[in-house]
Order: C-alpha cells, then structure tokens, then sequence
C-alpha cells in the first residue's frame, strides 16, 4: 500500500499564474481534503471532497478549486497566484466514516 | 471552531517520559480529542484519539480529565525519532474538518 501520494514535490510559479496539484489517496480511501500549510503554522482547511462533489470548504477564496475523479484521486486548482499562496499543500485521504486521516508528504509551493 | 490551548514548545531527554499537556475548556459533549504530530519534511501523522476514556496504543497514551477540559499525550520513552510538532484537535463530527493550532513543537535531547 503506497499510503497517499501527492504530486509534484516541489513548484515554482510566479504571481498571475495558475497551478494544479495532484493527489493519489490510500488505497480503498473515498474522502480527499486539502489543507494549506504556511511556514511555522498547522495547517489550515480549504476543502473537502466526496463522491466527486465539495462536502465542506473552509475560509479561502474561490481562486482555491478541487475536483475529485471517479477513482476518488483529487486536483487542487488555484488561479491568479499571490505570494501569499507560498505554501505546503497537503492532502489527507480518509473513509467517509472514520475517525483518521491519512496525510501525504505535501507539495511545496513557492510563488515569485 | 473548537479552540485548543498548548504550549509552543517542551524538551525532553531521551528515553524519559513526555506529557504533552492540551486545554480545550470549550470542549463539547460530542468532540473528540485526537492528537497528530508531524515530524520535519513531512505530512502530519495520526498518533492517538478518544472521547472520555484514557486510550492506549502502540504509539502513546491519552489521559483525559474527568470533566474534558484538558487532555495530557504521554509517550513513555521518548526518542529521538518522537522530535516533531504535535497538534492537539477536536472534531465533532466524522466529516467533520481538522483545525490544527501551532502545536507543541517537541525537542529531544540526547
């Protein structure tokens, strides 16, 4: 079982640009939420995601976008990037009725 | 949100007992405490739960006061492998979102 994996590692964008990050959850997994990790914070919810539709999102502006796949793997888009939006993007994989979360290593994001 | 309180930082020496204290006097009848921790370059991982009761597994201990007001991790022999910021939360629901604080960012000495 490969766990949840996240994809690419590592991303340079510049302000304006827009990015997808990818995210493979663990195997049998249905759930996928996305959180935001600034440096020397927790991470922050931005979404949620199950049965290929938004369950819950948290205080981020609609410039933040998912999908989730028949296969239950899920994409954050974000649009019109600021430098703000340098980060560590985690995803976190889940069955729709467990108390756990099972995060990935992350991607980090830095915008120029 | 619910709100948790912990301190920002506590050092322990190596093969000694850790108790990572958490208050979260805001606490409902229905939240669960969980606590995670997230080693350096890495996504955070889970390491304990519970409701009422104390809670043991593999990994740590959960002690939670009789009224839930405040909860205490123990990992009974720290190693070096157990440095890492550890994240006290409550979750009502299953569905429901983590909120992650600052956490307690835990340094062992050897």
């Amino acid at each position: 079982d490969a766990g949840v994996t996240q994809s690419p590692t590592h991303l340079i964008k510049t302000r304006g640009q827009q990015v997808t990050l990818r995210c493979s959850p663990k195997s049998g997994h249905d759930t996928v939420s996305w959180y935001q990790q600034a440096l020397g914070q927790g991470p922050q919810f931005i979404f949620q995601y199950y049965e290929e539709e938004e369950r819950q999102r948290g205080n981020f502006p609609d410039r933040f976008s998912g999908h989730q796949f028949p296969n239950y793997s899920s994409e954050l888009n974000v649009n019109a990037l600021l430098l703000g939006d340098s980060a560590l993007y985690l995803c976190a994989s889940s069955l729709d009725d467990a108390e756990t979360q099972y995060f990935g290593p992350g991607t980090r994001l830095l915008v120029l | 949100d619910a709100k948790t309180t912990q301190p920002n930082s506590m050092e322990s020496n190596e093969e000694e007992p850790v108790h990572l204290p958490c208050n979260h006097s805001t606490i409902s009848g229905t939240d669960y405490i969980h606590w995670y921790r997230q080693l350096p370059s890495q996504g955070p991982e889970y390491v304990i739960h519970g409701l009422t009761s104390n809670v043991n597994n593999r990994m740590a201990s959960l002690a939670i006061a009789e009224d839930r007001k405040s909860s205490t991790l123990i990992l009974h022999r720290a190693t070096l492998r157990d440095a890492a910021v550890y994240y006290c939360i409550l979750r009502d629901e299953v569905w429901d979102q983590f909120y992650f604080g600052t956490g307690t960012s835990l340094t062992v000495i050897p």
